[in-house]
């Protein structure tokens, strides 16, 4: 019974290098969601993706950064160009339905040095 | 709105002693409420959910109390033990937007021995 599953865990760029993340939402899930976590606060809402459709992006920065969840194989956050700034912990969600309880993974810890 | 460079609010308490987690939702239309535990290096954990017609909720050693007058949530965990201490989120979905899951921005628990 395999939760939702992120990775790398930890990752380190360089500023000007890209970085990808990794999803697989629960079994059975076809709903995914991308938060980013900056210390010691909330969870922020980045995107929300179904099968090969992007529903919602209205928290993602307009450049840069991009998303996909294609037919087959994972969800992929991509950063480009990384910058200090993006540091952060971007934690992958799923659901069965979409509008109920989201699972989380245990997040991707990206570094940009 | 969003927390941006606040510290956490924080509570401590002693091991046995009964907990309570305040949360201020902003959107009176929510119709769905979650508590999520996040602890150190780890994803948010689902706790206990609510639903908008329903005042209580009562988990295994936790209880979640909506007041929608005030738009007030608090999750009870009785005979705290140190391994809740976490960081504890709400979260509220409005009706209209099944994707946008609004976090506040979290509560430490702190559990002396």
């Amino acid at each position: 019974n395999a939760g939702v599953m992120q990775n790398p865990r930890h990752l380190v760029r360089r500023r000007g290098q890209e970085a990808r993340l990794r999803c697989s939402p629960m079994k059975g899930h076809s709903h995914v969601y991308w938060y980013r976590q900056l210390p010691e606060e909330g969870l922020k809402f980045m995107v929300y993706l179904q099968k090969e459709n992007i529903i919602d992006e209205s928290g993602m920065p307009k450049e840069r950064f991009s998303a996909e969840f294609p037919k087959e194989g994972p969800s992929i956050l991509r950063i480009q160009q990384v910058v200090r700034g993006d540091s952060a912990a971007y934690f992958c969600a799923s659901s069965e339905d979409g509008g109920n309880t989201i699972y989380f993974g245990e997040g991707s810890w990206l570094t940009v040095v | 709105g969003e927390s941006v460079g606040l510290h956490l609010p924080t509570l401590s308490v002693q091991e046995g002693d009964n907990s309570i987690i305040n949360c201020a939702y902003s959107n009176s239309a929510s119709d769905y409420f979650i508590w999520y535990k996040q602890e150190s290096g780890k994803g948010p954990q689902f706790i206990i959910d609510i639903r908008s017609n329903m005042d209580k909720r009562q988990g295994q050693r936790v209880t979640v109390l909506l007041n929608k007058t005030v738009k007030h949530l608090s999750l009870q965990i009785a005979a705290t033990q140190p391994g809740d201490s976490a960081v504890y989120f709400c979260a509220e979905n409005p009706p209209y937007n099944n994707n946008d899951m609004r976090f506040g921005a979290g509560t430490r628990l702190t559990v002396k021995p």
